[in-house]
């Protein structure tokens, strides 16, 4: 069965200063992995997706993501973090079994500091 | 486009009652997926839909949990009776899919449960 690992339940990081958010993921076959963003009192978000092709997934307000087989990892990354970053972020992985479904990580605080 | 539609946004209700949610997905998108978002926690799929027919219910606690989509648009979710272990926010996603490719989910905002 697919699964994804967020080892970092919160993480601090000072506005401007670069941000990046762990993932690593457990998958039979070619990975199809999501970033989404999940901000107070609203649905999910999506940032970007790696499913085929460059390592290096660029996606919405400025983050981008590193895809890395060997070290089985999806982190997401933005070189200069905003307030507005702050907000809880989703690793999730497609299950090409039955349906598409995505199976998600348990999820990251963000906390960026003025 | 209009994204998906959830109603409503917040329920409080007392253990053992009923209570149902509602999700209208993406005009066109053929599949709909229930998850469950306990506080904390990442979503965790209840539930999905490719029209009207079950792709997968596995994880749905069917002695309480129901979900139908009987025209392959709406969809309902009902609880019933409601324990206290309920209190997540149920989010509804869909999604367009082809032969040839999968373009990912759109989320609705979800509706927060609250069971006292």
């Amino acid at each position: 069965a697919q699964s994804v690992a967020q080892p970092e339940d919160q993480v601090n990081v000072a506005e401007g200063n670069p941000l990046t958010v762990k993932c690593t993921y457990s998958v039979s076959g070619n990975p199809y992995l999501f970033w989404y963003v999940q901000y107070p009192n609203r649905g999910l978000q999506f940032l970007l997706k790696y499913i085929t092709g460059d390592n290096l997934v660029k996606g919405s307000y400025g983050f981008e993501a590193e895809f890395n087989k060997s070290q089985t990892s999806f982190h997401l990354k933005k070189p200069s973090a905003l307030v507005s970053d702050s907000a809880l972020y989703f690793c999730a992985v497609r299950d090409l079994g039955a349906g598409n479904k995505l199976t998600f990580g348990g999820g990251t605080r963000v906390l960026v500091k003025p | 486009e209009a994204g998906v539609a959830q109603s409503p946004r917040y329920k409080i209700i007392e253990k053992r009652q009923s209570v149902a949610f509602w999700c209208n997905p993406i005009s066109g998108h053929a599949t709909l997926y229930w998850y469950q978002q306990i506080l904390g926690q990442g979503p965790k799929l209840l539930i999905q839909f490719q029209n009207n027919g079950v792709v997968d219910d596995s994880q749905l606690p069917k002695d309480r949990f129901s979900a139908e989509r009987l025209k392959g648009v709406d969809s309902t979710l009902k609880i019933q009776p409601a324990k206290l272990e309920d209190s997540a926010v149920y989010l509804c996603a869909s999604s367009l899919e082809s032969t040839l490719m999968w373009y990912g989910y759109t989320f609705g905002s979800g509706t927060r449960l609250t069971v006292v």
